[in-house]
């Protein structure tokens, strides 16, 4: 079991180049959740998915696009990257059963650095 | 809006010596509270859930709603719980996603 996979891990883009992060979780979640972290501040929440076919936007989802074509996969795509992107951005996946025994519990990727020139 | 606030960017004690990392939130409803790590090199990991009212590798965190606090305590640090330490609350059940407090680095000096 690989868990939540992310890809690439490092990038580095220039201003206004476009790029997609891959996440990817072996786990069978229905649920699936974008975050970036930037220094000295906690994660927070860009785009999140319920379920295959579904996303909805998160606390800060302005520059940012997601899709979920298979429950597997989730998207996280720049059209036009800008400097004020440039961050880790993590990954992460939980069940959907509340009666599930850690049904809340995220498990998280090991992000990928991205800087934006 | 909900909002999760660590006092403490940085935490040093020295090992043997008793723990506690702070946590304050606001929220007007009934919240989920959780503690994440993240050791050197290693991905963010849950240590600790409210509901849960488990111990975990020593740590103890209780939900305290008058104070609207849920630290983070262990009564004898060791070398191995230097680590990131986040607080992060969820609003409700089902899909929401996490809002996270800024963290806490603690370090456990020999």
């Amino acid at each position: 079991n690989a868990g939540v996979t992310q890809t690439p891990k490092f990038r580095v883009l220039k201003t206004g180049q476009s790029m997609t992060l891959l996440c990817a979780q072996d786990m069978n979640h229905e649920y699936m959740y974008w975050y970036r972290q930037d220094p000295g501040m906690g994660l927070r929440l860009i785009h999140y998915s319920v379920g295959e076919g579904t996303t909805a936007k998160g606390e800060v989802p302005d520059g940012y696009n997601v899709s979920r074509l298979k429950k597997q996969n989730f998207l996280l795509g720049l059209e036009s990257a800008a400097p004020s992107q440039t961050s880790v951005y993590f990954c992460a996946s939980s069940y959907a059963s509340p009666g599930v025994e850690y049904s809340d519990t995220q498990y998280f990727g090991p992000g990928t650095r991205l800087t934006v020139l | 809006a909900q909002r999760v606030t660590q006092p403490e960017k940085l935490l040093s004690v020295f090992k043997g010596a008793p723990v506690e990392l702070k946590c304050n939130y606001s929220y007007s409803g009934s919240p989920e509270l959780f503690w994440y790590v993240q050791y050197s090199r290693q991905r963010l990991q849950l240590l600790l859930r409210h509901i849960s009212r488990e111990s975990i590798k020593g740590f103890t965190a209780d939900l305290n709603k008058g104070e609207t606090s849920f630290h983070l305590k262990k009564p004898f640090a060791q070398e191995e719980d230097s680590a990131m330490y986040y607080c992060a609350l969820r609003s409700g059940g089902g899909a929401d996603g996490l809002t996270f407090g800024k963290g806490t680095h603690l370090i456990i000096q020999p």
